[in-house]
């Protein structure tokens, strides 16, 4: 079946803009992440949205980054006034329960350059 | 706390030789480990993980990893490295007690020469 997808794949911006990023979770996963991924860095958990409950937002790095998932399927994060840190590829994830234990799927990435 | 160590940045091998990935973690928790392997430009993939069965662990493409808590490790291994193998690759570390903090090492670059 279909994987994870994400979209766009690239995106290039000027700083102070604001972008929005999609990800298409695999269809029944209950468990969407996301996660920022800068060059020579591991993964930063970003967010965590979990079936109907409040997301666990402690990831996301200033107040300027937020997401919503509607419906508990697609999902979107915003960065607003995006700076020249915000460069990064941001990867989405989905697993079917959220479990701790259960494997997570990933998206290929949004490269976003912000010039 | 969980965290993740992942001793080498760069690893090479030739073609043919064993491969030995490090990965030491820290855990308050019984963890769950895991290996992902991403490959230019591709999404993340699964490799293997552990969950509390078996401390041996195999995975796809011949790569297997050990649990070992004495030593708080979970290296990767493979016998044979082949040239597909050249990718970026993480262990992370989860508790089980939670669903949403998985603590991804920095990677390992694996080289393979030909």
């Amino acid at each position: 079946g279909a994987g994870v997808s994400q979209s766009p794949s690239n995106k290039v911006t000027e700083k102070g803009k604001d972008v929005e990023l999609r990800c298409d979770p695999i269809s029944g996963h209950t468990a969407l992440y996301w996660y920022r991924q800068s060059l020579g860095q591991g993964l930063e958990f970003l967010i965590y949205f979990q079936g109907n409950s409040a997301p666990d937002k402690s990831g996301l790095p200033s107040d300027r980054f937020s997401a919503e998932r509607t419906g508990g399927s697609v999902s979107t994060l915003t960065i607003q006034r995006t700076q020249q840190e915000d460069s990064a590829v941001y990867l989405c994830a989905s697993s079917l329960a959220g479990s701790g234990w259960e494997t997570q799927y990933f998206g290929p990435g949004t490269r976003l350059l912000v010039l | 706390a969980q965290s993740v160590t992942q001793l080498d940045s760069h690893v090479s091998v030739s073609e043919g030789t064993p491969v030995l990935l490090r990965c030491n973690y820290s855990s308050s928790y019984s963890p769950s480990l895991f290996w992902y392997v991403q490959h230019p430009n591709k999404g993340l993939q699964l490799l293997l993980k552990y969950t509390s069965a078996a401390t041996l662990v195999k995975g796809i493409n011949g790569f297997e990893a050990e649990f070992k808590k004495s030593e708080t490790s979970f290296h990767l291994t493979k016998p044979s490295a082949h040239m597909s193998d050249a990718a970026e690759y993480f262990c992370v570390v989860s508790a089980t007690n939670t669903g949403n903090q998985f603590y991804f090492g920095t990677g390992t670059s694996l080289t393979v020469i030909p």
